[in-house]
């Protein structure tokens, strides 16, 4: 049982890279969702999708760009990368938005020299 | 501002003592969550408590959802160490309709060690 798929684990990227965190899932969720995890911080909504070819903003949308051509991939996209952004990134899919369990990737942690 | 708190960020305990974790908020929620996450894992549900008031056990944990939906709390009796991690709690808030979508907020964590 996959679940939600999450790659790469680790990254290290230098101030000004692009790149992009993969998110696949296999449970045929319509929703979709990424998350950072920042000490003390608790999990914070950076993007999210209700179904494919729908995204929105979270809490923490800047830097980060996101796309749901099907309903399975969720890729999170770091335009520009920023030392602000070295994190521990989850991806997570939902059959209900806002009130189902969330199943959460293994993460991908990202530093940013 | 932290829309939910969660108290205390850190625990560290011995085998066999009893635990409570605290969530607040001056929000109502609709549903909270709590969650619990290894090192080096996506956080995994333990409970949804839906109503105010509501009261759900799990072998030794015992979750509580506040009469105003803002607050809840979860208990651990007999601690051991197979119970350390990090807890998460999560209230759902409903959107206000068309296309703005209900949100999921999660409280700073609650870091627990338990001491064999």
């Amino acid at each position: 049982n996959a679940g939600v798929t999450q790659t790469p684990k680790f990254q290290v990227l230098k101030t000004g890279q692009s790149m992009t965190l993969q998110c696949a899932q296999d449970m045929n969720h319509e929703y979709m969702s990424w998350y950072r995890q920042d000490p003390g911080m608790g999990l914070r909504l950076i993007h999210y999708s209700v179904g494919a070819g729908i995204t929105d903003q979270g809490e923490v949308p800047n830097g980060y760009n996101v796309s749901r051509s099907t309903t399975e991939d969720f890729p999170l996209r770091l335009l520009s990368a920023a030392p602000s952004q070295t994190s521990v990134y989850f991806c997570a899919s939902n059959d209900r938005w806002w009130t189902g369990e969330l199943f959460f990737g293994e993460g991908s942690r990202l530093t940013v020299l | 501002t932290q829309l939910l708190e969660q108290s205390p960020q850190f625990l560290s305990i011995q085998e066999g003592e009893n635990l409570t974790v605290y969530c607040n908020s001056s929000s109502v929620f609709s549903s909270l969550q709590w969650y619990r996450q290894e090192p080096g894992e996506g956080p995994v549900l333990l409970v949804t408590v839906v109503t105010g008031g509501e009261v759900k056990k799990l072998k030794r944990l015992t979750f509580q959802f506040g009469d105003a939906r803002k607050d809840s709390s979860l208990h651990i009796t007999a601690a051991q160490p197979g119970d350390t991690g990090l807890y998460l709690c999560a209230g759902a808030r409903p959107g206000a309709g068309g296309t703005s979508y209900g949100k999921l907020t999660f409280g700073q964590g609650t870091i627990l060690t338990v001491h064999p």
